[in-house]
């Protein structure tokens, strides 16, 4: 089947570190997603990607950095700029007339 | 800039009662408008989205919502609630271009028994 792969579920950081959160579509989806959802502020765009070797900041980028050397693969990083990173990730592809495909999310918690 | 606003926070419904989500959208142009379910920890699943043609959508879950361009609404309706439709709901706009959509802050709805 079709779909969007987060991993890991879980994570935990110690503050200071940095991590990459994964993310795997088998889609064939051009463009990619990263959002972020803090309790009752529904979800803030990190970052994007259109096409390979190409992405774009989100509203909220300050902190985290990203990478596409692959169509299928969108990893984002946290890193230790980030001042506020305990939160759940959600990864997303778009299909062509504008629907997003989201993956189950990872959850970040810093120690 | 685009807005989505949901007004109503939380919801607590009745098992079998009726159901009224509210979204007001602001966009410049004609906007595509979704409508997305979560249940805890878990990713956003799409329920029904709005692109041009009957303002009346039919979703998945029994779910329908009415676009009306006047009042920049794109409401949520489902005639009898079940327990297990319990989640939060996010309301979201866009245009089908590359940056994505932008989300509403979404309702939280709880079922009575």
């Amino acid at each position: 089947d079709g779909g969007i792969t987060q991993s890991p579920k879980y994570l935990f950081r110690k503050e200071g570190q940095n991590v990459t959160l994964s993310c795997e579509q088998n889609l064939n989806h051009d463009a990619m997603y990263w959002y972020r959802q803090d309790p009752g502020q529904g979800l803030r765009l990190i970052y994007y990607s259109q096409i390979v070797n190409d992405f774009q900041k989100g509203d909220i980028a300050e902190g985290y950095s990203v990478s596409r050397e692959k169509k299928e693969s969108f990893p984002l990083t946290v890193t230790s700029a980030q001042k506020n990173p305990t939160a759940f990730y959600l990864c997303a592809s778009r299909r062509g007339t504008g629907e997003l495909f989201f993956g189950e999310g990872s959850r970040l918690t810093v120690l | 800039a685009q807005s989505v606003t949901q007004p109503d926070i939380h919801i607590t419904v009745s098992e079998g009662a009726s159901l009224e989500l509210r979204c007001n959208y602001s966009y410049g142009a004609t906007p595509y408008l979704f409508w997305y379910v979560q249940s805890p920890g878990q990713g956003l699943q799409l329920l029904l989205k709005y692109f041009s043609g009957d303002t009346l959508v039919q979703g998945i879950k029994g779910f329908e919502a009415e676009f009306k361009r006047s009042q920049s609404s794109f409401n949520l309706r489902k005639p009898s609630v079940h327990w297990s439709d319990a989640a939060e709901y996010f309301c979201a706009v866009g245009r089908g271009g590359a940056d994505g959509l932008t989300f509403g802050k979404g309702t939280h709805l709880i079922i009575q028994p």
